[in-house]
């Protein structure tokens, strides 16, 4: 079955940049979406069509996307940002699927 | 302010069946799609199944295929999930989502609820 894979963790210090991949076969055809979600809390859509980025959400959250490869960039991470993020997709046919989140550590 | 509360969630025997339900506020309901995603305890996320906008089309994991049905009523503003011969592997947080930004059926999942929680056991 399809499958989206992310790394398990990222660690960053707080200033760098942190970068988390999410890879599927389907990614060049279908749209990526990227969730941030803080313990305890619901996750909240922080890039949609594989690079826009939501009202209110901070310019540092960044998303790109080459070919199976789509990746959230974050710029100058601060404590804040600590969190599990989760990519989304859909496969082929059309049906949606989140990659196995990554947790983010900010050092 | 866009609002999704669910509600319904409990402990259940396996083999019997809940109902969940999401009321929302905050904007035109009956215009986009909504689903419902699950989180089992220390887990990550799964889509469980979505709905759109007038019904027409629907879409369910293959994991609860055949035992759950999602509806909806847009004049009471409300999404439901029917779960039927519950399993102690469908133990999650259930959350209500809509899609507003991208297309029906794929996502994204704009907003979210806090979540109703249902255990599986005996």
């Amino acid at each position: 079955s399809y499958e989206l894979t992310q790394p398990p963790s990222v660690s960053v210090s707080p200033g760098q940049t942190a970068r988390i991949t999410c890879s599927g076969d389907a990614l060049p055809k279908q749209y990526a979406y990227w969730y941030q979600q803080k313990p305890g809390q619901a996750p909240v859509l922080v890039i949609y069509k594989d690079s826009e980025r939501p009202s209110g959400i901070p310019e540092r959250f960044s998303g790109s996307s080459s070919g199976t490869t789509v990746t959230l960039t974050i710029s100058g991470v601060q404590a804040e940002d600590e969190a599990d993020y989760y990519c989304q997709s859909a496969d082929s046919s059309g049906t949606p699927l989140f990659g196995g989140g990554t947790k983010l550590t900010v050092l | 302010e866009v609002q999704l509360v669910e509600s319904g969630g409990g402990l259940v025997q396996p083999g019997r069946s809940l109902r969940l339900s999401c009321a929302a506020s905050g904007f035109t309901f009956d215009d986009y799609a909504m689903h419902w995603v699950r989180q089992a305890p220390g887990k990550g996320l799964e889509w469980v199944s979505g709905i759109s906008w007038n019904s027409g089309s629907i879409g369910y994991a293959d994991s609860v295929k055949g035992r759950f049905t999602i509806s909806r009523d847009n004049a009471k503003n409300s999404l439901y999930l029917q779960m039927n011969s519950l399993r102690a592997e469908d133990t999650a947080l259930y959350y209500c989502a809509n899609t507003i930004r991208g297309d029906c059926c794929k996502g994204p999942f704009d907003y979210w609820g806090q979540g109703t929680l249902v255990t599986v056991s005996s």
